[in-house]
């Protein structure tokens, strides 16, 4: 069956990076594309942007370009997503879904909590 | 891109009907049939229960049903039972491989 498995909670001070990992599994990993999709502390979900996993051409939504960076290791089957200079604006729940063929948010991550703080 | 636009509470009693609308534009809702709905309990991840506007995935319940008109979806559930209480999002295709999801609705089952 097909699972999105994502890294453990983080703990970052300001200025600080993290690397949140998406290990995808019970399906061929290229054959659809990853999104992530942001929730801050008792707010909505956010769609962040998505990666290709086939050329590992990233698409970026308003707001996250430069600091957001996507990636992958296809061997490995997973997505990653990177975030620098962390900010405490940038504490929030990160998941990773998988784009189905009905080009739809058809499986998700369990979500891994980044937690910003000094 | 702006959030859709959904009600940020609305209320049932078990047995009863509520419906979720969810508004956006003609770059969005109103220009493609790629709008979907997901549920989520507290703590828990978003769960898909409709897309292509009116779709249910195998497994949810009938007693979902959604519709689009213009720039506005809506989501209805009948048969309001406890386990229905959650938070509501709709997520729209916007064109250039970009997605806008919806403020959320929290959904209470008096």
């Amino acid at each position: 069956q097909v699972q999105l498995e994502q890294s453990g909670s983080e703990l970052k001070k300001p200025g600080a990076s993290v690397k949140v990992s998406c290990k995808a599994s019970g399906y061929t990993f290229t054959d659809y594309a990853m999104n992530w999709v942001r929730q801050a502390p008792g707010q909505g979900l956010e769609w962040m942007g998505w990666i290709n996993t086939n050329t590992g051409n990233p698409t970026y939504a308003q707001g996250f370009t430069g600091r957001f960076v996507f990636s992958l290791d296809t061997f490995a089957s997973t997505a990653y997503l990177q975030i620098s200079s962390l900010e405490a604006e940038d504490t929030a729940v990160y998941y990773c879904t998988r784009e189905g063929t009905a080009m739809v948010f058809d499986f998700w991550g369990q979500g891994t909590l980044v937690t910003v703080s000094s | 891109q702006s959030a859709l636009t959904q009600p940020a509470s609305v209320s049932g009693s078990p047995g009863q009907s509520i419906t979720i609308s969810c508004t956006g534009s003609s770059s969005d809702v109103g220009n493609y049939n790629l709008v979907s709905w997901y549920q989520q309990h507290p703590g828990k991840a978003p769960k898909l229960i409709i897309y292509d506007v009116t779709k249910r995935p195998s497994g949810v319940s009938d007693r979902f049903s959604a519709s689009k008109s213009g720039n506005t979806a809506s989501l209805t559930i009948s048969g309001l039972q406890a386990g229905d209480e959650a938070d509501y999002y709709c997520c729209s295709y916007a064109g250039r491989s970009t997605w806008v999801f919806g403020g959320g609705t929290t959904l209470t089952v008096l």
